[in-house]
């Protein structure tokens, strides 16, 4: 069955610095897809990024990066000069396209707080 | 495009009570689902529709209800409200399973 660990529970950072938040997956399908989103503190839900599994290039949005290695499973999330307006829930999530399952599967997320 | 809309976005119910949470898309995506946030869990799947006509059950289907008649409306329904079921609900659409999935503002459901 498909699973999605963050292991970072809360990550509390000062403005400007980096943050990598990691997202480790596990699943029995070659063709599967993972995403990124954010939940500010108001609530909604944004979605930051998809990714394939055929496409291990990494990505580059701005402040944004994701490091994709299917190696070792994970699909981290680097912010870059970290800004107060980035403080939020983050969530990693994977759907599989094979084997009839049709359910996308979040990870618990992880709280970023960034301090001015 | 209201894009995905749920109501209500608040709603106070005792325990034994039913309600249904509604949930509309207007960007005739085949996919829908329902979503429920508790701190500390993420967000759990509830039941998924890949169509009109097609339901079917996620991680913590027990209790709930849905079906889709239209495909644009996918209503959720709690049979008799457990104080377990406080929760945020959030209702979303996509393309697929594979695509970026669009999500309602989502609805507080608390169970006195």
């Amino acid at each position: 069955a498909q699973k999605v660990t963050q292991a970072q529970t809360e990550i509390s950072v000062v403005e400007k610095e980096d943050v990598t938040l990691d997202c480790v997956y596990e699943t029995r399908d070659t063709t599967y897809y993972l995403f990124w989103y954010k939940q500010p503190p108001s609530g909604e839900l944004v979605f930051l990024i998809r990714r394939n599994s055929f496409d291990e290039q990494n990505e580059i949005s701005g402040r944004y990066s994701w490091n994709f290695q299917k190696s070792t499973s994970s699909f981290n999330f680097t912010i870059t000069a970290s800004q107060v307006v980035d403080s939020a829930v983050y969530f990693c999530a994977l759907s599989e396209a094979q084997g009839g399952s049709e359910k996308l599967v979040f990870g618990k997320g992880t709280k970023l707080t960034v301090n001015p | 495009n209201a894009g995905v809309t749920q109501t209500p976005k608040f709603q106070v119910l005792k325990t034994g009570q039913s309600m249904t949470l509604q949930c509309a898309q207007d960007m005739n995506h085949e996919y829908m689902s329902w979503y429920r946030q508790d701190p500390g869990m993420g967000l759990r799947l509830i039941h998924y529709s890949v169509g009109a006509g097609i339901t079917d059950q996620g991680e913590v289907p027990n209790g709930y209800n849905v079906s889709r008649s239209t495909t644009e409306d996918f209503p959720l329904r709690l049979l008799s409200a457990a104080p377990s079921q406080t929760s945020v609900y959030f209702c979303a659409s996509s393309y697929g399973i594979q695509n970026e999935q669009y999500f309602g503002p989502g609805t507080r459901l608390t169970v006195t």
